[in-house]
């Protein structure tokens, strides 16, 4: 089993649509999750970190399950520009702060 | 926010030659800078953690003597492609982490084709 998975998409969507990622981890000793958006052949930028209690930031809301250990973006109100694959990054207790390991992406795209 | 410099952008070399990729953490100081490669459609595959002062942490399946990673100060990592062939070819991104923001920040990446 992979220790971080994303479904790779792509998700195609009309502009406005609320859509969703989910990102499973494999490592229950997971302790810091992240969204990165990355645009074709640049780096990732940080999107939100993600915390337990979830967090908004305008039309954005990650979430944590620890439980079922999966993580979710919820984007609200699609925008054209929110076309990009949307990684997740999972750390783990016992690694470098910021070793962190990625999932492939969900590749989102939002059409007029 | 805090910055990271990458750089060339891209690059195209002859097999067999040697490519240095430099990245730079502008504006604060990484003990700790990753170096991850990223084929098309895939994920970011970490290849080593860069260590200023001491000898990088390489992943398993990564030649250290292929891949050259020099962590001489606290700003600066050089990853060097020895001996490129057409297989190296690939997207390089650098990382450093800034204990000040508590967050994680991406060169811009280099893109590597090797003829």
């Amino acid at each position: 089993r992979k220790e971080v998975e994303q479904d790779p998409g792509p998700f195609n969507v009309p502009e406005g649509a609320t859509v969703a990622f989910n990102c499973t981890y494999s490592n229950s000793a997971s302790q810091s999750f992240f969204w990165y958006r990355q645009d074709c052949r640049k780096e990732p930028k940080l999107l939100m970190s993600v915390y337990s209690s979830g967090n908004e930031d305008g039309r954005f809301t990650a979430q944590l399950n620890r439980a079922s250990q999966y993580i979710s973006l919820l984007i609200r109100d699609s925008k054209l520009s929110d076309s990009a694959t949307y990684l997740c990054g999972v750390g783990y207790y016992g690694g470098s702060q910021g070793n962190l390991i990625f999932g492939k992406g969900t590749k989102l795209s939002v059409k007029p | 926010g805090a910055v990271v410099s990458q750089h060339p952008s891209w690059v195209i070399c002859k097999s067999g030659t040697s490519v240095k990729i430099e990245c730079r953490s502008l504006d604060f100081q990484a003990t700790t800078m990753f170096w991850y490669r990223q084929f098309p459609k895939q994920s970011l595959m970490l290849m080593a953690t860069s260590n200023e002062g001491s000898k990088a942490t390489y992943e398993q399946g990564v030649e250290k003597d292929k891949f050259l990673i020099n962590h001489a100060s606290l700003t600066l990592s050089t990853l060097t492609v020895t001996s490129a062939h057409p297989e190296d070819s690939s997207f390089y991104i650098c990382s450093a982490y800034s204990l000040r923001n508590e967050k994680l920040f991406f060169g811009s990446g280099t893109q590597l084709s090797v003829l």
